[in-house]
């Protein structure tokens, strides 16, 4: 079975400072890859996601992501925070012929002024 | 209004007491999705539904029923809930259609549900 790893539960980063969320995933193959995005008391939204191709994927909001096949990786990236990111991050993956996806358990942002 | 809507948004309940929580979309999703977040596990997978009569259990089934008799209703049934159940409950639906497999998931605002 699949699995997520956001290895930061939180991170804080200054208004302005670039910001990288982690995520490692353990699957054999190639899954399709996500990353959604919760404020307080919403639900989840998509910022991007990564199926095939360029593996660097552009997303809403400024964020970016890039996929590493030899790091199982799935990195999450914005180059200049906004006090508005701050929320809750999830990867999530699901493999290619699979109805489900599994979630890693999120890493909360907080954004300094 | 077109998307995906979950009732009720807030519930208070006793143990033993049978709870419904309802989730109805207006895109003719194939799957439909029931998870629980919870502080320090994140999003966990209840029930999924790939089609109408079509259901599946995810990684936390115990204690919860599902049935999806139209494809646009997926209700979560709490038969006797128990304080371990009080989450906040969403529902979250994709398509399945070939070609756009690919496709991420589309969620409700939450369901949240407090057992005494």
């Amino acid at each position: 079975a699949q699995s997520v790893t956001q290895p930061d539960i939180h991170i804080t980063v200054s208004e302005g400072a670039s910001l990288e969320l982690r995520c490692n995933y353990s699957y054999g193959a190639t899954p399709y890859l996500f990353w959604y995005v919760q404020s307080p008391g919403q639900g989840l939204q998509l910022l991007l996601k990564y199926f095939s191709g360029d593996t660097l994927v552009q997303g809403i909001k400024g964020f970016e992501a890039e996929f590493k096949r030899s790091q199982s990786s799935f990195n999450l990236r914005k180059p200049s925070v906004h006090w508005s990111d701050a929320a809750e991050y999830f990867c999530a993956v699901r493999p290619a012929n699979a109805g489900k996806s599994t979630f890693g358990d999120g890493t909360t942002l907080t954004v300094k002024p | 209004d077109a998307g995906i809507t979950q009732s009720p948004r807030y519930k208070i309940t006793e143990t033993g007491r049978q709870v419904t929580l309802m989730c109805h979309q207006t895109w003719s999703h194939s799957y439909m999705f029931w998870y629980r977040q919870d502080l320090g596990h994140g999003l966990r997978l209840i029930y999924y539904s790939a089609a109408a009569d079509i259901t599946d259990k995810g990684e936390v089934p115990d204690g919860y029923v599902v049935s999806r008799s139209k494809t646009e209703n997926f209700p979560l049934t709490l038969e006797s809930a128990t304080r371990s159940q009080t989450s906040v409950y969403f529902c979250a639906s994709r398509t399945g259609l070939a070609g756009t497999n690919t496709g991420e998931l589309f969620f409700g605002e939450g369901s949240r549900l407090t057992v005494l």
